[in-house]
């Protein structure tokens, strides 16, 4: 399967513990989004990779998460002492540019519930 | 005011209907627009890019209409496997973040 994974697919948490979540993007795409989606919304935009920088962070990234892409490769979002509002689905997306076109893809994101 | 709006439905068709979605936004200086498809539980999946000359992919039309800050999808002949909820996707221009809609839910009945 060539399309972007992420893992874990579930988890289950309680307030106050820290949480991490992985990304594998398409491997020729060199950048690297991260969205959050709570019910009944659409995807929102929390931050973005392109190779190991990072060059964008959505106001919603509060200093309790954290995101890394050390390689440039594979992306990690952390999320420390968690609150019942941050469960959410978190979505990765990666791209890359064909020509003019540029096209996100999503992975299957994590659902993260915090009890 | 939502960057991006739309109709949040359910749209409850028979299948064999013709349905539209619509959907604005904001900002002027917007740079590209998308329809995504996501079904219950599953992530986004681009169903296609929205052009202003207008763009068709099969039974799914998809319009853009600058000066009104308009996107539009028209489904024909609708199937049970349309029942997704549309997002409508806007790239702002700023940065490479996408800026979606809430989405519209889609139900085709038999």
């Amino acid at each position: 399967d060539t399309g972007v994974s992420q893992d874990p697919r579930h988890k289950i948490t309680k307030r106050g513990q820290n949480v991490t979540f992985r990304c594998d993007p398409i491997s020729e795409h060199n950048r690297l989004y991260w969205y959050r989606q709570t019910l009944g919304q659409g995807p929102e935009f929390l931050t973005y990779f392109q190779n190991e920088a990072q060059l964008e962070k959505s106001r919603l990234l509060s200093d309790r998460f954290s995101a890394e892409r050390p390689k440039g490769s594979f992306s990690t979002l952390e999320i420390q002492r968690t609150e019942q509002g941050d469960s959410a689905m978190y979505l990765c997306a990666s791209s890359g540019i064909r020509g003019i076109e540029e096209t996100q893809y999503f992975g299957p994101g994590t659902r993260l519930l915090v009890l | 005011r939502k960057e991006v709006e739309q109709d949040p439905g359910p749209f409850n068709v028979p299948e064999g209907a013709t349905v539209a979605f619509n959907c604005t936004y904001s900002n002027s200086a917007s740079q590209s627009f998308f329809w995504y498809r996501q079904d219950c539980r599953k992530e986004p999946k681009l169903l296609m890019s929205v052009y202003s000359s207008g763009n068709e992919d099969g039974r799914f039309t998809a319009q853009l209409n600058r000066a009104s800050q308009y996107i539009s999808l028209l489904i024909r002949d609708s199937k049970l496997s349309d029942s997704a909820t549309y997002l409508c996707v806007v790239n702002p221009g700023y940065g490479n973040k996408l800026v979606f809609g809430a989405g519209t839910i889609l139900r085709v009945k038999s």
